[in-house]
């Protein structure tokens, strides 16, 4: 069965450093997620992205947070300078059409933690 | 805004046992409403959706009915196997705004033999 996958699964990094998480969404779909869970909250809508350009993102999502589709098959989320407050997990999904009842399938998740 | 409020976990059950995870929510508009399952080392899954009111999803014994007179999404099964152990997540998500899903706290059901 097609999945979502993301590397690596665990990343650790210094305050300041920028970082690059990597997913490759199910090979069909269109429609590219991120979303992160901080340990002990709710998880969070980051960014979608669609025909090579976000299609809605959030508060959190500021200039600090970048996403690419640097070829046909990886979908990546980039952090420039990355904070204390970036430790999180980092789910990645995607989905073959964008609506109401469209399934997002998501990857296991890229744990980052930065000191 | 839109939220969703689930139940407190961590909730344990043994084998065979009835479980409810309540989940209600607030939204504009006419949401879409879904349960997830992380189960350990995976990625979230999804358990099951109904997109109007009334509907009822269901999937692997779990039920769940879209009640937009109370805006709740209350997941039930009837009988708790060890294998269903595994964070349940609430979610919507709304019209005009279908591609970002909104997550409650989760819930951590561990059954016991």
């Amino acid at each position: 069965e097609p999945e979502v996958t993301q590397t690596p699964s665990h990343q650790v990094t210094q305050m300041g450093q920028e970082v690059i998480l990597r997913c490759v969404p199910i090979s069909n779909h269109l429609y590219f997620y991120w979303y992160r869970q901080i340990l002990g909250q709710k998880v969070e809508f980051l960014v979608s992205f669609y025909n090579n350009e976000i299609s809605e993102k959030s508060e959190i999502f500021d200039d600090q947070f970048s996403v690419e589709r640097p070829d046909g098959s990886n979908f990546t989320l980039k952090i420039r300078s990355t904070k204390l407050e970036d430790s999180a997990m980092y789910f990645c999904a995607s989905s073959e059409v964008a609506g109401l009842a469209y399934e997002q399938y998501f990857g296991p998740g890229t744990r980052l933690t930065v000191t | 805004g839109n939220s969703v409020t689930q139940m407190e976990g961590p909730v344990t059950l043994s084998e065979e046992a009835f479980l409810t995870i309540n989940c209600t929510y607030t939204a504009t508009g006419y949401p879409s409403l879904f349960w997830y399952v992380q189960y350990p080392g995976e990625g979230l899954q999804l358990l099951l959706k109904a997109t109007k009111a009334d509907d009822k999803g269901s999937n692997k014994g779990f039920e769940a009915t879209y009640r937009k007179e109370t805006t709740s999404f209350h997941l039930e099964k009837g009988s708790v196997q060890v294998s269903d152990s595994a964070v349940y997540f609430c979610a919507l998500t709304r019209s005009g705004s279908a591609r970002q899903l909104t997550f409650g706290s989760g819930t951590q059901l561990t059954v016991l033999p």
